[in-house]
């Protein structure tokens, strides 16, 4: 099975902060890699799929990169709205698997 | 555009439990569709996954054997028959609808919890 590593497990950051997320694979995954947003007793929402596209609805300040093995999700500016747990997820081969989460916290 | 499941809620060791996803406001027949399940306070775990017409599965090897998936296009509907469950499985199961064979998961239904325990 395809790790899949995200560092950090947390982050303290401001409103306006940038942040950067990382996600790394165990194996090569082309750019089958998406990422989800949760908050508490919520279902996750996409954001980014093949790596860098942004899903619909989802604000600009949310972006993603990355090929192979590396990739990133960066929040331009922190809102309020963001703080929440982010996963990442590869697509590329069965079975499917996510990261263990980032949670990003008020500072 | 709606996911709901349904069919979550206590069970012994080795017993069974099927869970239903019931889909509104899209045509649930051109879709893939999966189950996912997060442990209290864990992460997400992808489970399985179901092509258009039933007949491509996936699932997670520590499932396999036990749970099966499938779908019923003229009810809309999703289901997860899980058998022999164990402690490990208590999570809340989530159902969502793929963009593709191997996602991702672009719409996702508010989950049930399965717990097991006796």
């Amino acid at each position: 099975d395809i790790q899949m590593t995200q560092s950090p497990s947390s982050v303290s950051a401001s409103v306006g902060d940038r942040v950067t997320i990382t996600c790394r694979a165990s194996q090569g995954i082309s750019s089958w890699l998406s990422w989800y947003q949760q908050k508490p007793g919520k279902a996750p929402k996409l954001l980014i799929y093949l790596s860098s596209s942004l899903q619909s609805g989802v604000p600009s300040r949310f972006s993603g990169s990355g090929s192979g093995t590396d990739f990133t999700l960066t929040i331009s500016s922190l809102q309020p709205e963001d703080f929440a747990t982010y996963f990442c997820q590869q697509g590329n081969i069965f079975p499917l698997t996510f990261g263990g989460g980032t949670k990003v916290e008020i500072k | 555009v709606q996911l709901v499941e349904s069919g979550g809620g206590l069970v012994q060791p080795g017993g069974s439990l099927r869970l239903s996803c019931a889909a509104s406001g899209f045509t649930f027949s051109n879709y893939w569709m999966s189950w996912v399940r997060q442990a209290p306070g864990k992460g997400l775990e992808w489970v399985a996954n179901i092509n258009q017409d039933g007949s491509q599965k996936h699932f997670v090897d520590s499932v396999k054997g036990r749970f099966t998936i499938s779908r019923d296009n003229a009810k809309n509907s999703l289901y997860l028959q899980m058998n022999i469950l164990r402690a490990e499985d208590t999570s809340v199961y989530f159902c969502a609808r793929d963009v593709s064979n191997s996602g991702p998961s672009d719409l996702w239904g508010q989950g049930t919890l399965v717990t097991v325990s006796s």
